[in-house]
């Protein structure tokens, strides 16, 4: 599997209730961020947590890291019609000077309302 | 909110020819980025520019593509001869830190080669 992987791959919910999104990796990060894409948009920002954080929370997001099993998950609570979008996890593990970010796939997120 | 901007929206062209994407990235950023995404696929990292210079690229990124930065306030994706493959969305980004880097995406923009 390629780093930066989500599961599942398209999720369809009711409005009202939680989504979960899993992401896996493979090799050791620094920070690991998700962001989210509206259909023919860019990538937004959601939240980032540190590789020596274990969970976070903004608004109705809730992120948790687990180093070592290499994956993490986005909890979105009480979900919305407007959260329908895709979203993805994106690692981050620059050694160097400046950081890359690699991203998944993306998980389709459909919330009916 | 500032806002990264990429012109043309959609681009349509031949195979063999020059395409020019163009970012105006977030004004006070130092660090730039190309990522494009071929439809269904993955956002992948091209190219990262800092200090007028690349700082890191990827495999894709071979000697068909450059990045400019040609008035301060611009950042070119030149693609010298496009194939078919290079069709995708390409997305700009920016950032103002490379050390835990929240990048700024722009809209993106649509490459079709014919």
């Amino acid at each position: 599997s390629q780093q930066g992987e989500e599961d599942p791959q398209a999720l369809s919910i009711q409005e009202g209730e939680n989504a979960t999104m899993n992401c896996s990796y493979k090799t050791s990060i620094n920070n690991l961020q998700w962001y989210r894409q509206n259909s023919g948009r860019g990538l937004v920002h959601l939240i980032l947590i540190r590789s020596n954080e274990r969970e976070k929370h903004s608004g109705r997001l809730r992120v948790t890291l687990d180093t070592s099993k290499k994956s993490s998950s986005l909890l979105i609570t009480a979900s919305r019609a407007a959260d329908t979008a895709s979203y993805f996890c994106a690692t981050d593990a620059a050694t160097g000077a400046n950081s890359k970010l690699t991203f998944g796939k993306g998980i389709t997120l459909s919330v009916r309302p | 909110e500032p806002e990264v901007t990429q012109t043309p929206s959609h681009q349509v062209t031949q195979m063999g020819q020059e395409v020019i994407l163009r970012c105006v990235p977030i004004s006070n950023h130092l660090y730039f980025y190309w990522y494009r995404q071929i439809l269904g696929q993955k956002v992948e990292f091209l190219v990262s520019f800092y200090n007028n210079e690349i700082s890191e690229k990827s495999e894709i990124f071979d000697d068909q593509f450059s990045v400019e930065r040609p008035d301060g306030s611009n950042f070119t994706l030149k693609i010298r001869s496009t194939k078919l493959e290079d069709s995708a969305m390409y997305f700009c980004a920016s950032s103002p830190t490379a050390v835990a880097n929240v990048l700024t995406f722009g809209a993106g923009s649509r490459l079709t080669v014919l």
